[in-house]
């Protein structure tokens, strides 16, 4: 998973707290794409983003949940007031502007609500 | 949302088996994906599929795109312990964004 860069690795909030995960892709990556990954379960779309842009959210919770992809800095995930429910692996992943489909996953952030 | 069907959901064999698990659409697909995941891990890329038809290799690894762009599946051979982790297909959607459609995985376990 070397080039896409997630942080923190883990995060621990309290119900009714924010969390912030933050995502850089990969050198020349302007692709990126937001994962919550439930345990024994498989990835949940989220969010695709380009530079300053949402292409697609409609895998995002109508409340509570935001993304961003700055024209500078990394991808932040925003989940305001958290709720127990909210725990999960998140995964950023990057893809280039053209060629290859094939997306470059990073480590993951692991939430845990308590 | 959307998801691909993939099978079998977990296997349990023995090492030096082969392994084979699909992936299934009721969609046209543009590019089929494989992909690992170990614990506590993102998943990694093993092999990607462009055209209908292709077959590709990545060492003990072989991945078909089927001729009806509806399917795909994943060969591993000669399996060892190292192979164990969760396997994921994913596609995407001819006319497409980038967005992929991902199956539910398969978890294999390799007893040694």
């Amino acid at each position: 998973n070397a080039g896409v860069m997630q942080n923190p690795r883990h995060l621990v909030r309290r119900r009714g707290q924010e969390a912030r995960l933050r995502c850089s892709p990969m050198k020349g990556h302007s692709h990126v794409y937001w994962y919550r990954q439930l345990p024994e379960e498989g990835l949940k779309f989220m969010v695709y983003l380009q530079k300053e842009n949402i292409i697609d959210e409609s895998g995002m919770p109508k409340e509570r949940f935001s993304a961003e992809f700055p024209k500078e800095g990394p991808s932040i995930l925003r989940i305001q007031q958290v709720v127990r429910g909210d725990s999960a692996a998140y995964f950023c992943a990057s893809s280039p502007e053209t060629g290859s489909y094939g997306y470059t996953f990073g480590s993951g952030t692991r939430l845990t609500v308590v | 949302g959307q998801q691909l069907n993939q099978s079998p959901q977990s296997m349990f064999i023995q090492e030096g088996e082969d392994v084979s698990m699909n992936c299934t659409s009721s969609s046209i697909f543009n590019t089929w994906l494989w992909y690992k995941q170990d614990p506590g891990e993102g998943p990694v890329l093993l092999i990607a599929l462009y055209k209908a038809g292709e077959l590709t290799s990545n060492g003990r690894l072989t991945a078909q795109f089927g001729i009806t762009r509806k399917d795909s599946f994943l060969n591993i051979s000669a399996s060892i312990p190292s192979d164990v982790g969760i396997y994921f297909c994913a596609g995407q959607l001819a006319g497409n964004n980038r967005k992929l459609i991902w199956g539910l995985g398969t978890s294999l376990a390799v007893n040694p």
